[in-house]
Parts: C-alpha cells; sequence; structure tokens
C-alpha cells in the first residue's frame, strides 16, 4: 500500500497563478484534511471532508477551494496564488474523525509564491 | 475554539537523558491528544496518543501524561537517542458538531539530542 500520497512535491508559482495539488489514499478512508504548515505556527486546517462529495471549511479557508469527488481523492486548489501562501502543504486521512484515530499524513508539497 | 499551547519551543539535552514537552488546552471538551513526530524534510507521524479516560499511557521510551482538570498534558522521551532528535508536535480533539472533530496543532517542539 502506497498509504497517502501527494503531487507535486514542489511548486514555484507567481502571484496571480492558480494550481491544484492532488492527494490520493488507498486506505479506504472516510476522512481527509488539507493542512498548511509554517514556521512556528504548528499545522492548521484549511479544509477537510468527512466522505465521498463532501467537504467542510477548517480554520484557515480563505483563497482555498476543495473537492472530494471520489473517495479516495482530495483536491486543493488555489485560484488567485499569493505570496501569503507560500507553505508546506500536507494531506491526511483517517478511518474515522480526527477525534477517534490516528491520522496518516501524505509526504508533503513545499509551494513557493513569488 | 481550541487553543493549544506547546511549551517549549526549543530542547536541547545530552544523550540520555530526558525530555519533556508541555502542552495546555482550553476546551473542557477535548477528549483525543495525539503527539506526532516530524524528522527534517518528513511527513508527520504518529507516535503516541491518549484519551480523556486514561490519566497515562507508556509506549517503550515515551510516556504521555494527562490532567484533565488543570487541562494540561505532557510527553516524556526517557534514555533519549540522537533519532529522536526532530520537531515534536501536540494536539488537541475540538468537537464541531456529532461525530466530527477536528484537531488542533500547538506549534512544535524542536528537540536536538546531544551525542
Amino acid at each position: 500500500n502506497a498509504g497517502v500520497t501527494q503531487t507535486p512535491k514542489f511548486r514555484v508559482l507567481k502571484t496571480g497563478q492558480s494550481m491544484t495539488l492532488l492527494c490520493a489514499q488507498d486506505m479506504n478512508h472516510e476522512y481527509m484534511y488539507w493542512y498548511r504548515q509554517d514556521p512556528g505556527m504548528g499545522l492548521r486546517l484549511i479544509h477537510y471532508s468527512v466522505g465521498e462529495g463532501t467537504t467542510a471549511k477548517g480554520e484557515v479557508p480563505d483563497g482555498y477551494n476543495v473537492s472530494r469527488l471520489k473517495k479516495q481523492n482530495f483536491l486543493l486548489g488555489l485560484e488567485s496564488a499569493a505570496p501569503s501562501q507560500t507553505s508546506v502543504y500536507f494531506c491526511a486521512s483517517s478511518y474515522r474523525g480526527q477525534g477517534h484515530n490516528e491520522q496518516f499524513f501524505g509526504p508533503g508539497t513545499r509551494l513557493t509564491v513569488l | 475554539g481550541e487553543n493549544v499551547e506547546q511549551h517549549p519551543s526549543t530542547l536541547s539535552v545530552q544523550e540520555g537523558d530526558s525530555a519533556v514537552i508541555k502542552c495546555t488546552y482550553s476546551d473542557s471538551a477535548s477528549n483525543y491528544f495525539p503527539w506526532y513526530k516530524q524528522e527534517l524534510g518528513k511527513r508527520p507521524q504518529l507516535i503516541i496518543d491518549i484519551r480523556s479516560n486514561v490519566g497515562e499511557k507508556k509506549d517503550q521510551r515515551i510516556a504521555v501524561t494527562l490532567n484533565k482538570t488543570a487541562k494540561h498534558f505532557s510527553l516524556h522521551i526517557t534514555e533519549t537517542q540522537p533519532e529522536d532528535s526532530a520537531v515534536y508536535f501536540c494536539a488537541a480533539s475540538q468537537r464541531l458538531r456529532s461525530n466530527d472533530y477536528k484537531l488542533s496543532f500547538g506549534a512544535g517542539t524542536t528537540v536536538t539530542v546531544r551525542a
């Protein structure tokens, strides 16, 4: 099993460009999450999904959109990238909700917005 | 919402000594407290977790304690080894609605084990 995978691993964007980050998991997990990690700020939840076809906002959702068309995939979109979105993005999944058991993280995507 | 504070932000210990990281949380309804370890350039991985009906849990050289009254929990690493060098994150669950939770993470502690 590959676990949780993310593409791409690295990306450099110019301000105003758009891009989509792809997360895939092969563990048949219901819950999936997108976090951003910035120095000294831990992991902050952007959006999450409790099942196929559903999404919800986390604590820092502005400037991002998500979709969960298939159970195994969770896409994070940036419609008009800004320098403040320079960060490392982690996707995660869990069998049940975060309050119940382990989250499995992907390897991360390092995004730089110039 | 939940606010998780983690201390210290950096910790340097001599190999073989113990390391202790402390976290406090604000939401008295929090019931799940995981700890994640993130090595340089790698993904966070769960190392231990504790639920609110338990006061202490141990797994080999690591242990976690929980004080619900004071709303704080701690990670203890004994007999530290160079491979324990990493960033450690605590987290606390926050219930959003029925069967739906989010995790609030602390800012992280960078642990360096000196040989």
